[in-house]
This record gives structure tokens, C-alpha cells and sequence, in this order.
């Protein structure tokens, strides 16, 4: 079993719709975890990270955590073409280590 | 200029050859970090230093060494390239002190035919 898991999709998602991303892990002791957004070829970037159960919002995105559950989603409001990217989700180690997931494709069709 | 410089961006070569992969900062974090990306794999960490005397195996290190030469300087090095090395390197950064959080160089393709 992988250290965290994500749908590869590609999510489809109609302009101005909302994206919704899931991501499971299975280290319970899991405290911090990350969304990085990354488009082809290019380096990975930050969006958010959370490490307190409940939601994180940040302009169109809201990071979710759940421990009890063991996921953490990122919902994407107003979804916009550029928005169209591959969406990394990622733990911290007990050694501030991070692990990702193989990420989740999004297309944003007009 | 990038906080994180990886070089060569791109480089292409033949199966037995040494390669090394450069990475510079100038972020001033204490952390260093090489990762592979292939395709519906994510990323995966190969080695990481948190010191300049501190080197630690990743998940996939067999086949790779690394340097740190500095607290500004970490490279990787593939003693004999094999194909199944082709993929995307990324180093990255990131501050003890901090959420955590990783900041990536712009990533180095390398291609073993």
C-alpha cells in the first residue's frame, strides 16, 4: 500500500465549476500535509498546506482534513482554464520528510 | 534568478556514462532534497541532507550518490547511466524551522539512451 494515495484521473471539470480532489494515507501519525499544484514539465508549487483537522481556505481553494478518516481533499471554486495543471498531494514524515502522491490530473474545459 | 538552480535543464546521453546533476539554493535552508518524477509514479525521493555532514537514502537511492558540498550546494551524480534513469530530477529546499514546506528548482530532463 503506497504512503498516499490519489486518483490519477484526468478530472473533468466545466469553467466554473467546482474541482474536487481526494487524497487518502495510511500513517496515522501523519500531522501535515501539502497540495502542490504542477503544470507539464514545469516544477511542482504550493498551494496549501493544513495540519488541523477541519478546512483551510485560501481564495478559490479549501484544503479539508480529516485524521479520523485518514484523507485530505483540496476543492477548487470557479474553476478556471488555468486551473488545468496535475495536483500533488503530499504528507510530512515524522522527520519533516515529504511523501507524494502520484498526483491527479485536472482539465478545465470551457 | 531562481532561488533554486538546477543544471543542465536538459541533458541527453548513453548507457555506461557518468552524469551529475547540480543544484545551488540561495534560500539559505539547512535542507536538500533530490527527487525523480516519471510519469504516474509522483515524485520520489532518492536522497536528502539536512546538514552539510548529513546524507540519508531515500526510497530509490541504488544507483545514485550524491555531494554536499556546501550548505548552498547538493549534487547527484549516476555513476553509469542506464535507460530505466531517464526521468525528470528535481531538487529542493526547505527550513527546519518551517511549516515544511518545499521549494523546488525548475528541474533537470535527462534522457539515457
Amino acid at each position: 500500500q503506497k504512503e498516499v494515495e490519489q486518483n490519477s484521473g484526468p478530472l473533468s471539470v466545466p469553467e466554473g465549476a467546482i474541482a474536487s480532489l481526494n487524497c487518502t494515507y495510511s500513517d496515522r501519525g501523519s500531522q501535515s500535509f501539502f497540495w502542490y499544484r504542477q503544470y507539464s514539465g514545469k516544477s511542482p508549487e504550493l498551494i496549501m498546506f493544513i495540519y488541523s483537522n477541519g478546512d483551510k481556505e485560501d481564495g478559490r481553494f479549501t484544503a479539508q482534513l480529516n485524521k479520523a478518516s485518514q484523507y485530505v481533499s483540496l476543492l477548487i471554486r470557479d474553476s478556471q482554464p488555468s486551473d488545468s495543471a496535475t495536483y500533488l498531494c503530499a504528507r510530512a514524515d515524522s522527520w519533516g520528510k515529504l511523501q507524494f502522491g502520484a498526483g491527479t490530473q485536472v482539465v478545465v474545459t470551457p | 534568478d531562481a532561488d533554486v538552480t538546477q543544471t543542465p535543464r536538459n541533458r541527453i546521453t548513453k548507457t555506461g556514462k557518468r552524469i551529475m546533476l547540480e543544484c545551488s539554493q540561495t534560500k539559505g535552508h539547512d535542507r536538500m532534497y533530490w527527487y525523480r518524477q516519471d510519469p504516474g509514479l509522483g515524485l520520489r525521493l532518492i536522497y536528502y541532507s539536512f546538514d552539510v555532514k548529513d546524507i540519508n537514502k531515500g526510497e530509490i537511492s541504488d544507483g545514485y550518490s550524491v555531494s554536499r558540498q556546501a550548505q548552498a550546494k547538493f549534487s547527484l551524480s549516476l555513476e553509469s547511466a542506464i535507460p530505466n534513469q531517464t526521468a525528470l530530477y528535481f531538487c529542493a529546499t526547505s527550513d527546519w524551522s518551517s511549516t515544511g514546506e518545499l521549494f523546488f528548482g525548475e528541474g533537470s530532463r535527462l534522457t539515457v539512451l
